[in-house]
């Protein structure tokens, strides 16, 4: 299956500052997905990323918090901005191949 | 409204036992159910899925079970062992609907396996 890699892995941030994470994936996939999980919980879909076209949001989830950026098939990125304390969390994403989708390892955010 | 509900929540037993984790589903759209594996620290990695054609998927010591009729399907971990100590969920899509294929997520369950 891709593989994804996911970076920065952790983060310590300042509220009221914004954090870019990185998705590079091994192989080209059509659709990108960026997930928030909190610890022991489920995953929280964010936004769908297809390249060439604007991200569509889940409801609760703004393109000025959340912008996404999908510039082609193996690489997308979101920013978490204007960050406070709520936003911490683990922020993973996944891409959709024909036989299912894979993930990245997430990048766990706190913010201060 | 949660789609896909997932049971139970937590689960122990005992190595060389089986485990057994349910879903149960309402959106007959739905044609994909896979299950996810999670360890701390990582992101979901695909373990099994079915498609409801089949009754029955078997992968090693994991098999789905899989209820069209009764929209639901499960995972079996047979001779769970202490390595099986994880967090898993089910999930499931619409696996032909074009640019809406995003995957419904159960809630979890969290499964510990007694040495």
């Amino acid at each position: 299956s891709a593989v994804i890699s996911q970076k920065p892995s952790r983060d310590i941030c300042q509220r009221g500052t914004s954090l870019t994470i990185q998705c590079q994936v091994d192989s080209q996939v059509t659709m990108m997905f960026w997930y928030r999980q909190q610890p022991g919980q489920s995953l929280t879909l964010i936004a769908t990323a297809n390249q060439g076209s604007e991200a569509t949001y889940e409801s609760g989830f703004v393109i000025d918090k959340f912008p996404i950026s999908r510039p082609n098939l193996t690489f997308s990125t979101l920013t978490v901005s204007n960050m406070s304390p709520e936003d911490s969390s683990i922020y993973l994403c996944s891409g959709d191949r024909i036989y299912g989708y894979t993930f990245g390892s997430g990048t766990r955010l706190t913010v201060v | 409204q949660q789609q896909v509900k997932q049971s139970p929540q937590s689960l122990i037993v005992q190595k060389g036992g089986i485990s057994i984790i349910n879903c149960a589903y309402e959106n007959t759209a739905f044609d994909y159910f896979p299950w996810y594996q999670q360890f701390p620290g990582k992101g979901p990695a695909l373990l099994i899925a079915i498609r409801p054609d089949v009754s029955e998927k078997k992968e090693g010591r994991f098999t789905i079970s899989f209820n069209k009729s009764a929209k639901q399907f499960s995972l079996h971990i047979m001779d769970s062992q202490p390595g099986d100590s994880a967090t898993y969920f089910c999930a499931a899509s619409p696996r032909n609907a074009g640019n809406n294929r995003k995957l419904i997520w159960g809630l979890g369950t969290s499964l510990g396996v007694n040495p």
